[in-house]
């Protein structure tokens, strides 16, 4: 169990261009969510999906924002024209459905700068 | 809709002292609770948790206890040690939550001196 990896760790970019992170959860784990930081602040839900459907989505999630989980297990989140307000944490956890308290594990966060 | 508040930091306490941390929600129905840990540089890894009213969560010395009387759940530990020093999230899990998100406080950061 080599736990939730996320990639990159950090990540710098200027106003308008485009960013993609990746998330890679637990090998088992067949829900994915993926949560906003900014900082002093607690995560903010974005989305989730169950193996490759994506089944909620916040309104905090902007038509800029998209995710994917193709095959049901790493998943992407897509930010298009990047704007200053979307410098955050971007968190990935996963969790096994069928688990008794379905525990959420996070990964250790992607850091995007918009410059 | 849920919402979860905490006291805010820092805290700052000495080696051995009484830690509380104080945690409320508001959500519909009976919510699952959770304590969560940021240590420096690293993800958020769960402390505890409750599932119904007066149970009670323990971990590593951590306790809280899920009050639906007064919609709390306070964090405590009797002597906190330096290595405690992190940011402490209060969260709830919404009853009929067929997604689980999870529904986060704004964190508490404790630093514990020496």
């Amino acid at each position: 169990d080599t736990g939730v990896s996320q990639d990159p760790r950090h990540k710098i970019t200027k106003r308008g261009q485009n960013v993609t992170f990746r998330c890679d959860p637990i090998s088992e784990h067949n829900r994915l969510y993926w949560y906003r930081q900014t900082l002093g602040q607690g995560p903010e839900f974005l989305t989730y999906f169950q193996n490759e459907a994506q089944l909620e989505k916040s309104r905090l999630l902007s038509d800029r924002f998209s995710a994917e989980r193709p095959k049901g297990s790493f998943s992407t989140l897509e930010i298009q024209r990047t704007e200053q307000g979307d410098s955050a944490m971007y968190l990935c956890a996963s969790s096994l459905r069928t688990s008794t308290y379905n525990e959420q594990f996070f990964g250790p966060g992607t850091r995007l700068t918009v410059l | 809709g849920n919402s979860v508040t905490q006291m805010e930091g820092p805290v700052t306490l000495s080696e051995e002292a009484f830690l509380t941390i104080n945690c409320t929600y508001t959500a519909t129905g009976y919510p699952s609770l959770f304590w969560y840990v940021q240590y420096p540089g690293e993800g958020l890894q769960l402390l505890l948790k409750a599932t119904k009213a007066d149970d009670k969560g323990s971990n590593k010395g951590f306790e809280a206890t899920y009050r639906k009387e007064t919609t709390s759940f306070h964090l405590e530990k009797g002597s906190v040690q330096v290595s405690d020093s992190a940011v402490y999230f209060c969260a709830l899990r919404g009853f009929n939550n067929a997604g689980n998100m999870l529904t986060f406080g704004g964190g508490t950061r404790l630093m514990v001196k020496p």
